[in-house]
């Protein structure tokens, strides 16, 4: 099964500022999706990037708040731009996975203050 | 669209109890798969099954166990003789499309020694 590396693993960071979190997988994936888990919920899907392509957000989810770079099949990074205090989340990556269905990065959990 | 339930937001047990986490579905698929995954404290994302819809033998891992019911939509999760580290939030979830998975609302389990 792939093996995603993901950092940070945390971060705090202040209010307007962005972040940049990376995902490298061991292996080359056609898709590589981002979610976003708030404290307390569930996983949600930002987007889904695919290489050489923009990515595909999902509703709620806009390119200027959160810019998503793909540029080869193994890595992928995820901004979190202009940063308050509601941003403050666990942000995943996945993969595909074609035994296990999908693989998710060990995630970055962000505060903001 | 998919949808997932997990109505049990929180359960606690005393170790050593069994415990059951209840996962019911609703897609238009014919054929689907389901995922169990299990999310600690660090927050990370542990993948624990994977079930193809053709498939409704029930699956045992260890103390594990897993019984999917296509006649009532039902993919429930039993862990047997549980243990502190058993300790986790529980997800269930179904992949829409061939892109992303929609997860429930998850279980947070609490064992207590």
């Amino acid at each position: 099964s792939a093996v995603i590396s993901q950092k940070p693993s945390r971060d705090i960071c202040q209010r307007g500022t962005s972040l940049t979190i990376q995902c490298q997988v061991d292996s080359q994936v056609t898709m590589m999706f981002w979610y976003r888990q708030q404290p307390g919920q569930s996983l949600t899907l930002i987007a889904t990037a695919n290489q050489g392509s923009e990515a595909t957000y999902e509703s709620g989810f806009v390119i200027d708040k959160f810019p998503i770079s793909r540029p080869n099949l193994t890595f992928s990074t995820l901004t979190v731009s202009n940063m308050s205090p509601e941003d403050s989340s666990i942000y995943l990556c996945s993969v595909e996975d074609r035994n296990l269905g999908y693989t998710f990065g060990s995630g970055t959990r962000l505060t903001v203050v | 669209a998919q949808k997932v339930t997990q109505a049990q937001t929180e359960i606690s047990v005393v170790e050593k109890e069994d415990v059951t986490l209840d996962c019911v579905y609703e897609t238009r698929d014919t054929t689907y798969y389901l995922f169990w995954y299990k999310q600690p404290p660090s927050g990370e994302l542990v993948f624990l099954i994977r079930r193809n819809s053709f498939d409704e033998q029930n699956e045992i891992s260890g103390r594990y166990s897993w019984n999917f019911q296509k006649s009532t939509s039902s993919f429930n999760f039993t862990i047997t003789a549980s243990q502190v580290v058993d300790s986790a939030v529980y997800f269930c979830a179904l992949p829409q499309g061939a892109q992303k998975l929609v997860f429930g609302q998850g279980t947070r389990l609490t064992i207590n020694p």
